[in-house]
């Protein structure tokens, strides 16, 4: 499975914007960006997905490079309640996906009030 | 709609005995996967089950450890003879397809194992 890099911490102030990266520059033409996020003693939750083109939801918006090799989790505005560790996945479609997930170390997320 | 649910939440056990975790995935979800994150550790999958089938157990310990997916009821991880180093959350998730990597998994709240 190709690999995803993210930073370890970042930290914003609420109402604020947050832009989470995630590189990963081995990404197959077949592999889905996927982002979880996990609060304290939670389990980690679906926020959003994509493959080409960006996405928006209810949660956040997804940015992705035209190269896919990166991509760009959006908060727009920063609530206390999304304090978590943000995890970018990659998962391969139909024919080679296992199924499972794997996640990395994640980004850790704090706001400041 | 109910989310996964995971019982019990919270687990004691003494070294040697046996622990049994419960996942009841969310209603239509034919497919549940467990993962395990050990304190201060992120999450590592452990198995991959449909009804009455284990497709993937990559990630399940050689010993002591077991999983199924009855055609009715929950499905059941299983550790025998625990130790200390088992003491961890323990997370399901569910999904409603394996082969569509556009369909999340859904988490349950995790049980958490303590060992003494």
């Amino acid at each position: 499975d190709a690999k995803t890099t993210q930073p370890n911490s970042m930290e914003s102030n609420e109402e604020e914007p947050v832009h989470l990266p995630c590189n990963h520059s081995t990404i197959s033409g077949t592999d889905y960006i996927h982002w979880y996020r996990q609060l304290p003693s939670q389990g980690p939750e679906y926020v959003i997905h994509g493959l080409t083109s960006n996405v928006n939801n209810r949660m956040a918006s997804l940015a992705i490079a035209e190269d896919r090799k990166s991509s760009t989790l959006i908060l727009h505005r920063a609530t206390l309640r999304d304090a978590a560790v943000y995890y970018c996945i990659l998962r391969k479609n139909y024919g080679g996906s296992q199924g499972n997930l794997i996640f990395g170390k994640g980004t850790k997320l704090s706001v400041k009030p | 709609n109910a989310g996964v649910m995971q019982n019990p939440r919270h687990l004691v056990r003494r070294r040697g005995q046996e622990a049994r975790l419960r996942c009841s995935p969310m209603k239509g979800h034919s497919h549940v996967y467990w993962y395990r994150q050990l304190p201060e550790e992120g999450l590592k999958f452990m198995v991959y089950l449909q009804k009455e089938n284990i497709i993937d157990e990559s990630g399940m310990p050689k010993e002591r450890f077991s999983a199924e997916f009855p055609k009715e009821g929950p499905s059941i991880l299983r550790i025998q003879q625990v130790v200390r180093g088992d003491s961890a959350a323990y997370f399901c998730a569910s999904s409603p397809s394996r082969v569509q990597a556009g369909y999340e998994q859904y988490f349950g709240p995790g049980t958490r194992l303590t060992v003494t």
